[in-house]
């Protein structure tokens, strides 16, 4: 059971504006920066947005996220088959003294 | 270029403790700000935080394992070590070590490739 709650899975279709909802509490989400995260099949998840909403350098302007009290959400405008990952969610939690990760959304392009 | 790259055994017995090596590259754990930190993840499941260590040596733990976990930095090797006691079957996960960034929130900026440990007798 995650600190963080996620839905387990989204879908869109090519061209769609998808978003992944993360919700937690006043102790991390409420008070703290959320980061989220992008795996790809097999691979290492790789830093996707920081900051509540800021792009690292590489990451397209398509993706975006936003924090409005305890909740976070990442946006994919244009979806792409290549989006097609799981999605993680992160922050600090002022009363476990860690991060906290989200379940994870996994994302079907359609 | 940072790069990270875990080492350790792929294949541990109930009850033995767990040693893995993060060895990275591009950085210094003496610059004020940077951490390394330890993730994993069971196969098919979510991502779990352990451990992270600072550059002050300030060190931080996952509270549901903090009895088992010990982290520790040699920056001269530019290594960080995460060992854990008394490994279950539940254990067995993909673990990774990552860069936690100066930059506000401390995101994992780098990771690295992650390193299979199966638990079994």
């Amino acid at each position: 059971q995650s600190v963080l709650t996620q839905p387990p899975s989204a879908s869109g279709t090519p061209g769609q504006r998808v978003t992944i909802s993360c919700s937690g509490s006043t102790s991390n989400i409420g008070s703290n920066i959320v980061n989220w995260y992008q795996q790809l099949p097999g691979t290492a998840p790789k830093l996707l947005i920081y900051s509540n909403n800021q792009r690292p350098s590489g990451v397209p302007d398509r993706f975006s996220g936003s924090k409005s009290g305890t909740s976070a959400s990442l946006a994919i405008s244009g979806l792409q088959a290549e989006d097609e990952a799981d999605y993680f969610c992160a922050a600090w939690d002022d009363s476990l003294n860690g991060v906290v990760f989200g379940g994870g959304t996994k994302l079907t392009v359609l | 270029q940072i790069t990270l790259k875990e080492s350790g055994p792929t294949l541990v017995k109930p009850t033995q403790t767990l040693t893995l090596t993060c060895t990275f590259s591009g950085f210094s754990l003496s610059t004020s700000g940077v951490g390394v930190g330890w993730i994993r993840q069971p196969p098919g499941k979510a991502l779990e935080w352990l451990a992270l260590i600072y550059w002050n040596d300030d060190k931080r733990y996952s509270p549901s394992l903090k009895s088992r976990l010990t982290i520790t930095k040699d920056t001269s090797k530019n290594q960080v070590v995460l060992t854990m006691t008394n490994m279950d079957p539940v254990d067995t996960a993909t673990y990774y070590c990552a860069h936690s960034s100066a930059m506000v929130g401390r995101p994992f900026d780098y990771w690295g490739q992650g390193t299979l440990v199966t638990v079994s007798s």
